[in-house]
């Protein structure tokens, strides 16, 4: 089965500064990759995601990358805020009749003032 | 509005007890899915449903069972808690028309 592994497992910025978390997979068969984020206390929310047949996808301050030659994916967060502080979830599943999403061990990222 | 739906929000029980996690989508999604969670830590999935009376065991061993009679409704049950058990239940459905997975809030469960 899908296997994704997620780095690093923690982050620390200077508000204003980027933060990049990256993930690879081992199923080239998949392709749907969402990031969700987690705010304490509160319920994972997708925040992005791309599919295989797209290289990159921005919305603001938020940008997603894929390389499907070597199996990773990053998220990009530009000009961060204190309240980008939370766990970063990826994730990766195949279309077709497997909806399993099969999730990275998530990155803590704090947003220091 | 279109959501998902958890009760109890907050459980503590004893050990022994059974116990039933509700779950209840009202966003016309066929899939649904259990996932344990420790606060802010990896989420591993426990069980999921692809429709009505499907139901597959995760990629997570474990102690609890769930069924699928209706389409909106999703509940897992422990027969009997132990502390083990204690930890954030967190469900989730997802469509087929859109890859996106929506959470519900979670039910806390402490298991004395």
């Amino acid at each position: 089965g899908e296997n994704v592994e997620q780095h690093p497992s923690t982050l620390s910025v200077q508000e204003g500064d980027s933060a990049v978390i990256k993930c690879t997979y081992s199923d080239s068969a998949s392709n749907y990759f969402p990031w969700y984020k987690q705010e304490l206390g509160k319920r994972p929310q997708l925040i992005i995601d791309i599919r295989s047949n797209v290289g990159e996808k921005k919305d603001q301050r938020i940008a997603v990358t894929l390389n499907k030659t070597a199996k990773h994916f990053s998220l990009h967060i530009t000009e961060t805020q204190p309240e980008d502080s939370a766990v970063y979830f990826c994730a990766a599943s195949q279309g077709g009749s497997n909806y399993k999403l099969t999730f990275g061990k998530g990155t803590l990222l704090t947003v220091n003032p | 509005e279109a959501d998902i739906y958890q009760t109890p929000r907050y459980l503590v029980i004893g050990t022994g007890k059974k116990i039933t996690l509700e779950c209840s989508q009202t966003m016309g999604h066929d899939k649904m899915y259990w996932y344990q969670q420790d606060p802010g830590m990896e989420l591993h999935l426990i069980h999921y449903s692809y429709g009505v009376n499907s139901t597959e065991k995760g990629d997570l061993s474990s102690e609890s069972t769930v069924s699928r009679i209706r389409t909106e409704h999703f509940p897992l049950t422990l027969e009997s808690a132990r502390p083990s058990h204690t930890s954030q239940y967190l469900c989730a459905s997802r469509g087929t028309q859109h890859n996106e997975q929506f959470f519900g809030p979670g039910t806390r469960l402490t298991v004395l």
